[in-house]
């Protein structure tokens, strides 16, 4: 199975700076036939249900903010939020999609500082 | 509007068993694959299993296999997770999906959640 390791755990950024969260696959999420990573990233506020903020590692789903941005390629990815909003508080997961056993980072805890 | 509507949180006895359900609507149904999720209580995301609609093709993580069935009813737009004897530890709340993809994608539209509590 490919283990998805997310860092950190948690972490707190003031209103305005950028958070970062970072999600490392135990093996290339990478397919060399079209050249896309299998890689999704999801926001689930408080009591809600995840919401898909970004696809294939780097396209942003309709009616995310610009101020979510996904990149990284093969094991490396990365989920930066450039201006930290109130409304952003949340646990953000990350999921690979390479093969059928697809699983989930164990997710980022994002507070506002 | 894309929807998936869950039924109700469900309280439940060890060894009792339990269907609960998942209604698409606002989009061809058949069409797209159906994904469950479970989320233990302050914990992370699991994938549990996928069904494909128009034929029932159904695909289970190996962490679910045997331990639940998934079904679906194109007829009523209507996914569906069983359990034959819930245990305390089905205890979560699960959540269907649309799924984007073959048998393997991501997940772009969620249902609200079904709370599952098994207690004796």
């Amino acid at each position: 199975d490919i283990v998805m390791t997310q860092s950190p755990d948690s972490l707190a950024v003031s209103l305005g700076e950028r958070a970062t969260i970072n999600c490392k696959s135990s093996q290339s999420v990478l397919y060399s036939s079209d050249n896309k990573n299998y890689l999704a990233w999801y926001q689930q506020k408080p009591g809600q249900p995840p919401k898909l903020l970004i696809y294939w590692a780097s396209t942003r789903e309709s009616g995310v903010p610009d101020r979510f941005s996904g990149s990284g390629s093969g094991t490396d990815f990365t989920l930066t939020i450039s201006s930290l909003q109130a409304e952003d508080v949340a646990v953000y997961y990350c999921q690979h999609y390479y093969n059928t056993l697809w699983t989930f980072g164990q997710g980022t805890k994002v507070e506002i500082k | 509007e894309v929807q998936l509507v869950q039924s109700g949180a469900e309280v439940k006895k060890p060894g009792e068993s339990l269907k609960i359900s998942c209604k698409g609507s606002g989009y061809s149904f058949s069409t797209y694959w159906i994904a469950w999720v479970r989320q233990m209580p302050g914990k992370g995301l699991e994938w549990m299993g996928i069904i494909y609609p128009g034929d029932s093709d159904t695909r289970y993580s190996p962490s679910f296999q045997g331990q639940v069935t998934i079904s679906a009813d194109k007829s009523i737009s209507t996914a569906y997770l069983q359990w034959s004897s819930l245990k305390a530890s089905d205890t979560a709340m699960y959540y269907c999906a649309r799924h984007i993809g073959l048998t393997t994608g991501y997940l772009d539209y969620w249902g609200h959640g079904t709370r599952v509590t098994v207690s004796s």
